[in-house]
């Protein structure tokens, strides 16, 4: 079946590295994205991985793939106050589709 | 490049109207998906539309239909609105070939049903 899990609060101090976690059920996931949401807006894409890779990295962004375990993580490095807002991790689908299944949303509170 | 526009921002409907909402996907971009967005439900999958027809259907009753015309822009219907639609409507466009990997997301249309 389709599920994605993620935790819903982490609170990381201003400059601190902040992991947030992803797992998903479906193994024939083809892409992994993460998007970003600030209060009253719609959703940023941060970044996304293929299936087979294993990590990727963005500036300040990394992203690790366990597909064996179906297990996503965000680590955004030097979190800043600017960086608070919900992070979804979000599943695609094999084949022609546009469909997305996405997690509940991981709060990120960055105390200064 | 402008991003997806979604008009109007937000709407007050009282229950038992309909509403129309629409998505103006990136320019180029021929696939246009539809999202829910409460804080009981999170984020669900409506519907997509690829080229004018409809490529994938999420779990909603046949209230929610949707169109894309042949400039790629969406419109969203909803009737009979019960209370319970009150959410956030996002769109997401992309390119929509098969190894396409990026979608997309305009700021939503925030509809209140009363």
């Amino acid at each position: 079946g389709e599920d994605v899990e993620q935790s819903l609060f982490l609170s990381v101090r201003e400059g601190d590295s902040s992991v947030i976690n992803c797992t998903y059920t479906d193994s024939s996931s083809t892409y992994l994205y993460w998007y970003k949401q600030e209060p009253g807006a719609g959703l940023q894409l941060l970044t996304y991985i293929f299936s087979n890779m294993d990590m990727k990295q963005d500036q300040r962004l990394t992203v690790l793939l366990n597909k064996k375990d179906k297990h996503l993580s965000l680590r955004i490095a030097d979190t800043q106050t600017g960086d608070s807002a919900i992070y979804f991790c979000a599943e695609k689908g094999p084949g022609n589709t546009g469909k997305l299944i996405f997690g509940q949303g991981t709060t990120l509170q960055v105390k200064p | 490049k402008a991003g997806v526009t979604q008009t109007p921002r937000y709407l007050i409907k009282t229950r038992g109207q309909q509403v129309t909402l629409s998505c103006s996907p990136i320019s180029g971009h021929r696939s246009v998906s539809w999202y829910q967005q409460t804080p009981g439900q999170g984020l669900q999958f409506l519907f997509e539309y690829f080229s004018e027809t409809q490529r994938n259907k999420g779990n909603f009753p046949g209230r929610f239909s949707g169109r894309q015309f042949s400039n790629s822009r969406s419109e969203m219907n909803v009737s009979t609105l019960e209370l319970g639609d009150s959410a956030l409507y996002l769109c997401a466009s992309s390119l929509g070939g098969i190894e396409e990997e990026t979608q997309y997301f305009g700021p939503g249309t925030r509809l209140l049903v009363l």
